[in-house]
């Protein structure tokens, strides 16, 4: 059965800091799929990102990047230089490709706050 | 570009009462997602439907049905309301019924059951 982690229910820093939010995730799937979805307080879900897992290069966009490890069944999310918009709840999310099933597996998510 | 559209976003309505909820996918898109979120949890996958077929059932309330219609536009509808179904309700589209696809959500729609 698929299971997402998310371990750190909030954290809170200082605006500049840089803050990773930890996703690991458990599959029995040798193909599946990786998501992180971002929910502001008006609590519309954000795609930010989706890798396969077959690809394991690590990826950065602006201040966000993600560290996908396989050995370790983690796919971490950092944000750089965090800013006071970055506050949300990030969500972590599993899709297998087998079993006919596309939906989404989410982990409880992680609840970000950066003061000013 | 045009998004995922719900409506209505808000709506409070009292137990027992009756309750449906509209969804525009993406243009293109052939597949809709239903999803309940209760304060403070995760998003939970109700149901999914693929070129107006239903492809895929999570944890919907048999209180709970949906379709979708010719033009892909799907519409939840919840009957016999209770007060532990007040959620925030999403509907979500992807092109293609493959997984891994890219699942874009829309806003929301906000039920609260009074």
């Amino acid at each position: 059965a698929q299971k997402v982690t998310q371990a750190q229910t909030e954290i809170s820093v200082v605006e500049k800091e840089d803050v990773t939010l930890d996703c690991v995730y458990e599959t029995r799937d040798t193909t599946y799929y990786l998501f992180w979805y971002k929910q502001p307080p008006s609590g519309e879900l954000v795609f930010l990102i989706r890798r396969n897992s077959f690809d394991e290069q690590n990826e950065i966009s602006g201040r966000y990047s993600w560290n996908f490890q396989k050995s370790t069944s983690s796919f971490n999310f950092t944000i750089t230089a965090s800013q006071v918009v970055d506050s949300a709840v990030y969500f972590c999310a599993l899709s297998e490709a087998q079993g006919g099933s596309e939906k989404l597996v989410f982990g409880k998510g992680t609840k970000l706050t950066v003061n000013p | 570009a045009a998004g995922v559209i719900q409506s209505p976003r808000h709506l409070i309505k009292e137990k027992r009462e009756t309750a449906t909820l509209k969804c525009y996918p993406i243009p293109r898109h052939d597949t809709v997602y239903w999803y309940q979120q209760g304060p403070g949890q995760d998003p939970q996958f109700l149901i999914s439907f693929y070129e107006k077929m239903q492809s895929d059932k999570g944890s919907i309330p048999d209180r709970f049905s949906a379709q979708q219609f010719s033009d892909y536009h799907s519409e939840l509808n919840m009957s016999s309301l209770e007060l532990g179904d007040s959620a925030l309700y999403f509907c979500a589209s992807s092109l293609g019924r493959v997984s891994g696809n890219t699942i874009y959500f829309g806003e929301g729609s906000w039920l609260t059951v009074v």
